[in-house]
């Protein structure tokens, strides 16, 4: 079974800033990897698919890259409504959607 | 689209819970539902997979035995049973629809249903 790490557990960050969270795939998932957010008592809320695309809605400030098994997620300039715990997960091999362990995006 | 979750459950356990999702705003039968659980402080876990068209389904290994999933095509509702409860499986509860039909994330989620299984 695939297994996802995220890293860092917890970034602190002020607003405005960039943030960059990183997830690692224990063997190749190829660009099938999604990036999901999701806030205190909601549903998640996807915000990547394909390592790249972003989803409908989403804004600009989000970006994702990487292939394999090594991806990033950029949030460019961050607003309050960012700050949340952010997921990723992959979709390749059986199970497929085995999710990360999460990164907190929190103030600082 | 909106994918519409049944009501909060307490269960005992070794009972069963049966949750539902209700969906609209796209043709039921061209994307399959997922469910995914979400223990408290933890990561989503996907549960399984159905094709509602097919009636196919996928689920993980470790429900294989306790978790039965179906559609009903008239109402375009799902339904996810989850047999032989044990207080681990404490957690919300969530269907959700893929972008497209086939591997993609899943960009619809219903509200979640809480389990609560406590003696």
């Amino acid at each position: 079974e695939i297994v996802m790490t995220q890293s860092p557990a917890t970034l602190s960050v002020s607003p405005g800033e960039r943030a960059t969270l990183s997830c690692r795939a224990s063997q190749s998932v190829g660009s099938n990897l999604a990036w999901y957010q999701q806030r205190p008592g909601q549903s998640p809320r996807l915000l990547i698919y394909g390592a790249l695309t972003r989803a409908t809605g989403i804004p600009a400030r989000f970006s994702g890259s990487g292939s394999a098994t090594e991806f990033t997620l950029t949030i460019s300039s961050l607003q309050s409504e960012d700050f949340a715990v952010y997921f990723c997960q992959q979709y390749s091999h059986w199970p497929r959607g085995t999710f990360g362990q999460g990164t907190k995006v929190e103030i600082k | 689209v909106q994918m519409l979750q049944s009501g909060a459950e307490v269960k005992k356990p070794g009972a069963s819970v049966k949750v539902s999702c209700e969906t609209s705003g796209y043709t039921f039968i061209n994307y399959g539902v997922t469910w995914v659980r979400q223990a408290p402080g933890q990561r989503p876990e996907w549960m399984g997979w159905i094709n509602p068209y097919s009636g196919d389904s996928d689920t993980a290994q470790k429900f294989r035995d306790r978790v039965t999933m179906t559609t009903d095509t008239s109402t375009s509702t799902a339904y996810m049973e989850l047999r032989r409860l044990r207080s681990d499986d404490t957690a919300v509860y969530y269907c959700a629809r893929e972008v497209y039909s086939g591997p993609s994330g899943n960009e619809y989620w219903g509200q979640g249903t809480l389990v609560t299984v406590s003696s």
